[in-house]
């Protein structure tokens, strides 16, 4: 059991790049989410999901994009960087489960 | 708008004393909080939970207590020591949701 694996663990972008955050839990949880932690604070919801097929925005939607095919697999999709996405990202299952974070800047 | 908030953001312990890290929220509908332990670098760690039918709930050295009436909400450190530094986070769920809303959290620091 591997829990909630998110990749990469780092990443730098140029403003206008493309990348997706990948996440994958091996729990067969129905509920996944993206939150976004700038410096200093809590957790903003990005995108949730509550099971295959199915996602909704959250806080702080814009900017990113979200899919759902498998219940495993919940990558988040940033299209056109910017540098207000510098941030960690983190990917969690159930509201119990997180991954590590991917420590994204965009310069 | 309604929000979930904490007192202190930073308290600083001696290492064997008892810790208090509180937390409010706004919102009467919520029924169902987490308190989360964050290392530095690491993700968020789930400690405790506790659903608005209960006052009070104790895991291992923690006790989480609920108080409706005044919307408060207190995580309880027995004992601290030096792993036990981190940011401490409550989260809100509001009635019938799974979506955590997360507060700006408190850094606790243990002097050993």
């Amino acid at each position: 059991n591997a829990g909630v694996t998110q990749t990469p663990k780092f990443r730098i972008l140029k403003i206008g790049q493309s990348m997706t955050l990948q996440c994958t839990q091996d729990m067969n949880h129905n509920y996944m989410y993206w939150y976004r932690q700038d410096p200093g604070m809590g957790l903003k919801l990005i995108y949730y999901s509550v099971g295959a097929g199915i996602t909704d925005k959250g806080e702080v939607p814009n900017g990113y994009n979200v899919s759902r095919s498998t219940t495993e697999d919940f990558p988040l999709r940033l299209e056109l960087a910017a540098p207000s996405q510098t941030s960690v990202y983190f990917c969690a299952s159930t509201g119990a489960f997180f991954g590590q974070g991917t420590r994204l800047t965009v310069v | 708008g309604e929000s979930v908030g904490l007192h202190l953001p930073t308290l600083s312990v001696q290492e064997g004393d008892n810790s208090i890290i509180n937390c409010a929220y706004s919102n009467s509908a919520s029924d169902y909080f987490i308190w989360y332990k964050q290392e530095s670098g690491k993700g968020p760690q789930f400690i405790i939970d506790i659903r608005s039918n209960m006052d009070k709930r104790q895991g291992q050295r923690v006790t989480v207590l609920l108080n409706k009436t005044v919307k408060h909400l207190s995580l309880q450190i027995a004992a601290t020591q030096p792993g036990d530094s981190a940011v401490y986070f409550c989260a809100e769920n509001r009635e019938g949701s799974y979506i955590p809303t997360f507060g700006r959290g408190t850094s606790l620091i243990v002097h050993p």
